[in-house]
């Protein structure tokens, strides 16, 4: 049973577009999101996060928006860049959990130039 | 530099034969974990470990045995392994404070 669902496995945008990335879960303790963004042959990295206590958070070219009635979140990319071409993983935690995250199962992005 | 050290890289083995991956974090952290990647699964827990020997399951434990005996190292252990272990494997450790995993680099492991 997932609790966070990444329901598009792939999705290709043209470079300067948009990228929306998108992201639900099933577990209304779960406080705290992440996006992690993974290249071939490298480990996870973080990317940008926000609490449930916010609706958006913005870092740069990248802005994660939470809805929590709808138990919803997803990543804007603007403008997208061939370099954002990754793989990239939702997580939610909650601060009961010690806010060890559970993962999506991840969007392929490709940004074609 | 801050960082979490998995080695070896690749490996090719073949079914049965005792294998250990080693993992090193040199960030202090407290709490450590595994996961394996599949192609269409994600990241799967296998074990996390919460401090120097307190280990616990994770979502797919079955066939792999960890160790905490240092904070820093974390190996992560196949007694026998089969072919449905061949996968890439990620360690991590946890920041409280910053609330973020930092993962290795990973490593491929083909079970033959």
């Amino acid at each position: 049973d997932q609790q966070v669902k990444q329901n598009s496995p792939s999705l290709s945008v043209q470079e300067g577009r948009i990228s929306i990335l998108n992201c639900d879960y099933t577990n209304s303790m779960f406080d705290y999101f992440l996006w992690y963004k993974k290249y071939p042959a490298e480990g996870p990295t973080f990317l940008i996060s926000i609490s449930s206590i916010k609706d958006k958070n913005e870092d740069g070219r990248f802005t994660v928006f939470l809805n929590k009635s709808a138990k919803h979140l997803s990543l804007h990319i603007v403008p997208s860049q061939p370099g954002d071409s990754a793989v990239y993983f939702c997580a939610a935690s909650t601060a009961g959990g010690s806010y060890i995250p559970t993962f999506g199962r991840g969007t392929s992005l490709i940004v074609h130039p | 530099e801050a960082q979490v050290t998995q080695n070896p890289r690749y490996l090719i083995t073949v079914t049965g034969k005792k294998l250990t991956v080693t993992c090193s974090q040199n960030m202090n952290h407290e709490y450590m974990s595994w996961y394996r990647q599949d192609p269409g699964l994600g990241l799967r827990q296998i074990y996390y470990s919460m401090n120097v020997e307190a280990t616990d399951k994770g979502d797919v434990p079955e066939g792999y045995k960890v160790s905490r005996k240092e904070k820093r190292n974390f190996p992560l252990i196949l007694e026998s392994p089969s072919p449905n272990q061949t996968s890439l494997y990620f360690c991590a450790s946890y920041s409280s404070g910053a609330n973020v995993l930092t993962f290795g680099a990973g490593s491929r492991l083909t079970v033959l």
